[in-house]
């Protein structure tokens, strides 16, 4: 069964500073990787899709197959990045996604 | 373009009651899914409906059960609610074949 893991609950950073949000996952086959983001009191959002290889708000994130990671980048954090941050997993064959139990982000001042 | 809606956005309910839940698609999508948040445990997946079919379903009970109607709009239904029944589902919809599903706010559920 597939699993998406992400090892920080809570990550802490200041401002300008660069931030990496950890995701590894375990799959059998190709799955298509996601990130959504939740900012306070907003609804769940897609951020960014491995298929896309687009940055979006400036953060990039690259499918690693031989470590199953699908890290989100950001090179210059900012305060209004602090959020929820989850990654999702979508299996080849179906729709369904799974999630991870989310790192939220928080950038100081 | 309008969001995904669902509702109530609260519902309140004793053990053993029945809960209705309702969503309606971004238009243009006939998938519909749905999602549990309960505290502690994540987001899991809970059921897929496109084109008025039942696709696939999560590791849950059937008293949790379905249906999308002609218009893409979803019902999820829960029977028997148990206390572990209190959570946030989350309704989530997306063009068919597997395109990238968008939220709603969800219907937070109490058990009392």
């Amino acid at each position: 069964a597939q699993r998406v893991t992400q090892p920080e609950k809570l990550l802490s950073v200041f401002k300008g500073a660069p931030v990496e949000l950890k995701c590894n996952y375990s799959y059998s086959g190709s799955p298509e990787l996601f990130w959504y983001v939740q900012y306070s009191r907003q609804r769940l959002q897609l951020l960014l899709r491995h298929i896309s290889r687009e940055s979006i708000k400036g953060f990039t994130a690259d499918l690693n197959k031989g470590e199953t990671s699908f890290h989100l980048k950001k090179p210059f954090a900012q305060e209004e990045d602090s959020a929820m941050y989850y990654c999702a997993l979508k299996e080849t064959s179906g729709s369904r996604l799974t999630f991870g139990e989310g790192t939220q982000l928080t950038v100081n001042p | 373009e309008a969001g995904v809606t669902q509702s109530p956005t609260h519902l309140i309910k004793t053990r053993g009651q029945q809960a209705t839940l309702r969503c309606s698609p971004i238009s243009g999508h006939t998938s519909v899914y749905w999602y549990q948040q309960a505290l502690g445990l994540g987001l899991q997946f809970l059921l897929w409906y496109d084109e008025g079919e039942e696709r696939n379903r999560g590791n849950f009970p059937p008293r949790f059960s379905g249906r999308q109607f002609p218009n893409y709009s979803s019902e999820l239904n829960v029977n028997a609610l148990e206390l572990e029944d209190s959570a946030l589902y989350l309704c989530a919809s997306s063009f068919t074949g597997g395109k990238p599903q968008h939220f709603g706010d969800g219907t937070r559920l109490s058990i009392l």
